[in-house]
């Protein structure tokens, strides 16, 4: 059972329009959750996070939404360029006990058209 | 600084063969981490270390072996391989534990086995 669900597999926006993707979770142990990049033939890379205490955390272009009673957070990309094409992975970590873990949503696909 | 790289970069194995994965990273971290990662499916953890000579289960271990002997290279091996392990899998390391600290990924070694 997908703990991190990315719902939408795909999204394409126009350039310099706002980029919304959306991740969803289950479990309410969840303390913090960060959004990775990855392009093509390349390992992910981190791009930012935030912490189940706050409600927004900005960066750049880059702002992170958490709603902790919906469950649910977003990353904003305003303006919204080609080079942000690639695939964006949520993931949150697991401070139940000992088992500290990240469990990763299966991501969404981002193509920024010119 | 190169970051964390893997080699190789891909390998075609048969059922049965062994192989060795090595990660090598330049960035004095504590933690390395292996993953791979299917289609449909989100980044799962296969072993970790948090630190030199330590090693740990994560989600999918069964079938691999790992070995982390110097604090900047962890090795996965594959005993006999089966066709199940074909994946792409992905080194990271981080200088503390990965949910609340960004990880660094390698490109990724795509593995097949016939």
């Amino acid at each position: 059972d997908q703990q991190v669900k990315q719902n939408s597999p795909s999204l394409s926006v126009q350039e310099g329009r706002i980029s919304i993707l959306n991740c969803d979770y289950t479990n309410s142990m969840f303390d913090y959750f960060l959004w990775y990049k990855k392009y093509p033939a390349e390992g992910p890379t981190f791009l930012i996070s935030i912490s189940s205490i706050k409600d927004k955390n900005e960066d750049g272009r880059f702002t992170v939404f958490l709603n902790k009673s919906a469950k649910h957070l977003s990353l904003h990309i305003v303006p919204s360029q080609p080079g942000d094409s690639a695939v964006y992975f949520c993931a949150a970590n697991n401070n139940a006990g000992n088992n500290r873990k990240l469990i990763w949503g299966l991501g969404t696909s981002l193509a920024v058209n010119p | 600084n190169a970051g964390v790289t893997q080699t190789p970069k891909f390998r075609v194995l048969k059922t049965g063969q062994s192989m060795t994965l090595l990660c090598a990273q330049d960035m004095n971290h504590e933690y390395m981490y292996w993953y791979r990662q299917d289609p449909g499916m989100g980044l799962r953890l296969i072993h970790y270390s948090v630190g030199e000579g330590t090693t740990a289960k994560g989600e999918v271990p069964d079938g691999y072996n790992v070995s982390r002997l110097k604090k900047q290279n962890f090795l996965l091996g594959l005993e006999s391989a089966a066709p199940s392990q074909t994946s792409v899998y992905f080194c990271a390391s981080s200088k503390g534990l990965a949910g609340v600290n960004e990880q660094f990924f390698g490109p990724g070694t795509r593995l097949t086995v016939l």
